[in-house]
């Protein structure tokens, strides 16, 4: 079965600076989806990013980025010029492609702080 | 642009009541969604539909049930409404473009058994 580990539970960095939310998974498939989803405080969940296993280039979505280690079975986020918006639960996901449930971690509670 | 739209955002019930959680969605999606959050974990998934007339069942099915007649709508019925079951429930609706992905999230509906 695949899981998703998120080893951080809470995270807190300063307006402007930079932050890295770790997430690793479990799984012998060779082709698979994983995700980054938003919770702010609203509870609305929003997707920020999306990683193609199969593809070896980092996905990027504008100060959102992320670093995808294959073999390591890793795929943490980065955000740069963090800013208070940022503030919100961050949950990392898998998907297999052949499956049909998607497996989400237990989630990173990042603050920002002015 | 409503998006997912779930009704209602709260409720209290008592042991053994029975509620149905609405969720509709205007964008044509063909995958929908529903999931539970308990308190420090991430979602985890009741049922799921790829199209009108379609569900199966995700990794805690037990005590819900759904129908989805149209392909806006994917109502979540709670028969015997259990302690168990408090929690908040997110409807998700995707276009299938990355398998089952959800893409848009309702704003959930906190549930409390009493």
């Amino acid at each position: 079965a695949q899981t998703v580990t998120q080893s951080q539970p809470e995270m807190s960095v300063q307006e402007a600076e930079t932050v890295t939310l770790s997430c690793t998974y479990d799984t012998s498939e060779s082709n698979y989806y994983l995700f980054w989803y938003k919770q702010p405080p609203s509870r609305q969940m929003i997707l920020v990013i999306r990683q193609e296993a199969y593809k070896q280039q980092n996905a990027t979505e504008n100060r959102f980025s992320v670093n995808f280690q294959k073999a390591a079975k890793s795929f943490s986020l980065k955000i740069s010029d963090s800013q208070l918006g940022d503030t919100a639960m961050y949950f990392c996901a898998f998907l297999k492609t052949s499956y049909d449930k998607v497996i989400f971690g237990p989630g990173t509670s990042l603050s920002v702080i002015p | 642009n409503a998006g997912v739209t779930q009704t209602p955002k709260f409720r209290i019930l008592k042991i053994g009541q029975s509620m149905t959680l609405q969720c509709a969605q205007d964008m044509n999606h063909n995958y929908m969604y529903w999931y539970r959050q308990d308190p420090g974990m991430g979602l985890k998934l009741i049922y799921y539909s790829v199209g009108a007339g379609i569900t199966d069942k995700g990794e805690v099915p037990n005590g819900y049930n759904v129908s989805r007649s149209t392909t806006e709508d994917f109502p979540l019925r709670l028969e015997l409404a259990a302690p168990s079951q408090t929690s908040v429930y997110f409807c998700a609706s995707g276009s299938g473009r990355t398998k089952n992905q959800p893409q848009h999230f309702g704003d959930g509906t906190r549930l409390s058994i009493l």
